[in-house]
């Protein structure tokens, strides 16, 4: 069984821009958990997606937002970058909520310069 | 809210060696999920035990055990017998109960076990 897959894993971008990552949850999985994690704040819960509605937001700007597509996939977008936004992002997937076990993906790591 | 503490923020040991890492939660659900994922050099979270918060049984998995005490609000993680390839940051979580239910990760305990 394929495991949750990100992309781009490496991504600079410049301030004032925006991005779009994508999580492909493995496959029966309908939950989608996306988190920042840098060495400062360590990780930190940016939204839940389940069957295409998000289900829980973290403490996080607008700027940071997401959707679920039928087939569980995840798009995160942030717009406007900021440098503080330079994060390794994680996506986890899992059979039901995120109280569930969760399955983390290898991350993309995000550089705003 | 929900908070996690793990106080401890690098330990290092050597191999052989028996090493306690700590986790303080606090949840204002009366029920919830407790967590602890392991994050090797590679840098993939990998689960490695989920209990709820009704079960207070202690757990044994191998060289690995958890100590859930809801009194103290602490669910504590200890590796009998080291190894080099248990060299990682571990992090413990929590997560409500109801379906508003996010998980909440401790900043994590770097764990280095040297040969």
């Amino acid at each position: 069984k394929a495991g949750v897959t990100q992309t781009p894993r490496y991504l600079i971008k410049t301030r004032g821009q925006q991005v779009t990552l994508s999580c492909s949850p493995i496959s029966g999985h309908r939950s989608v958990s996306w988190y920042q994690q840098t060495p400062g704040q360590g990780l930190q819960f940016l939204f839940e997606y389940f069957s295409e509605t998000q289900r829980n937001k973290g403490n996080f700007p607008g700027r940071f937002s997401g959707r679920q597509f039928s087939n569980s996939r995840s798009e995160m977008n942030v717009s406007t970058l900021e440098l503080g936004d330079s994060a390794l992002y994680l996506c986890a997937s899992s059979l039901a909520l995120s109280r569930d076990e969760q399955y983390f993906g290898p991350g993309t790591r995000l550089t705003v310069t | 809210a929900q908070k996690v503490t793990q106080a401890q923020t690098e330990i290092s040991v050597v191999e052989k060696e028996d090493v306690t890492l700590d986790c303080v939660y606090e949840t204002r659900d009366t029920t919830y999920y407790l967590f602890w994922y392991k994050q090797p050099p590679s840098g993939e979270l990998v689960f490695l035990i989920r209990r709820n918060s009704f079960d207070e049984q202690n757990e044994i998995s191998g060289r690995y055990s958890w100590n859930f005490q809801k009194s103290t609000s602490s669910f504590n993680f200890t590796i009998t017998a080291s190894q080099v390839v248990d060299s990682a940051v571990y992090f413990c979580g929590v997560g409500g109960g109801g379906s508003q239910g996010n998980l909440i990760f401790g900043k994590g305990t770097k764990l280095s076990v040297k040969p």
